[in-house]
């Protein structure tokens, strides 16, 4: 039944691993994004994907990497996680580029 | 910076009495959307509203949008302790593609 769904919903992991946050939706959306929480509650786009353009913050490091398998799917690829790391990963997914956002519950990734 | 700045960042009201949050941002938009966080989930739509609207109702929600003055206003009337959460405006800018580009939130308690 769920819309949008993220695992693992918790993510404990020591600096310089590699991680992958999954994310699918079933809303048969073409647009997913992923979006950056962090302590403060501050929400910051990382990435913007519809099956023809990836459009990327350029403020986001290249260490973070989408990977879509398909238009149901946008995993989120981190390599050598840093402690700034440490924050709550959104998936969400809309329907067209400027419509309503439908989001995930969150990934909390803490980086020892 | 932030495109959309939310003020009070805080915000702590009795049940019943009405709760208004501001929104200010610096760009050219599309459209200016509401969002609402509970404690540990996912971001959820409230109202969307064009830049060539100036005043949207859904239920016990109002939403104002000045674009001369780059802000907007949601208003929650007769709040209830289930309104208790972080609201958060966001603004598809013209110049931005489809990204859209969350502010800080105002963090909301209704006390019963």
């Amino acid at each position: 039944d769920t819309a949008v769904s993220q695992t693992p919903k918790y993510l404990v992991t020591q600096m310089g691993n590699d991680k992958s946050i999954k994310c699918e939706q079933n809303l048969g959306h073409d647009t997913m994004y992923w979006y950056k929480q962090d302590s403060k509650k501050f929400l910051k786009i990382m990435f913007s994907y519809n099956n023809k353009e990836l459009i990327i913050n350029e403020t986001v490091p290249n260490r973070f990497s989408p990977k879509s398998p398909d238009k149901a799917h946008l995993n989120l690829h981190i390599n050598s996680l840093e402690l700034g790391d440490s924050a709550v990963y959104f998936c969400a997914s809309s329907h067209g580029g400027l419509s309503t956002l439908h989001f995930g519950n969150g990934t909390r990734l803490t980086v020892t | 910076s932030q495109q959309g700045e939310e003020d009070p960042q805080a915000l702590s009201i009795q049940e019943g009495e009405n709760a208004t949050m501001n929104c200010s941002y610096k760009t050219s938009i599309n459209n200016l959307q509401w969002y609402r966080q509970n404690s540990g989930r996912g971001l959820v739509h409230l109202i969307l509203i064009r830049s060539n609207e100036r005043e949207k109702h859904s239920g016990r929600l109002r939403v104002t949008l000045d674009t001369s003055k780059k802000s907007s206003s949601l208003l929650i009337t007769a709040s209830r302790a289930a309104d208790t959460a972080s609201y958060f405006c966001a603004t598809h800018d013209n110049n931005a593609g489809n990204m859209l580009t969350f502010g800080g939130g105002t963090r909301l308690m209704v006390k019963p």
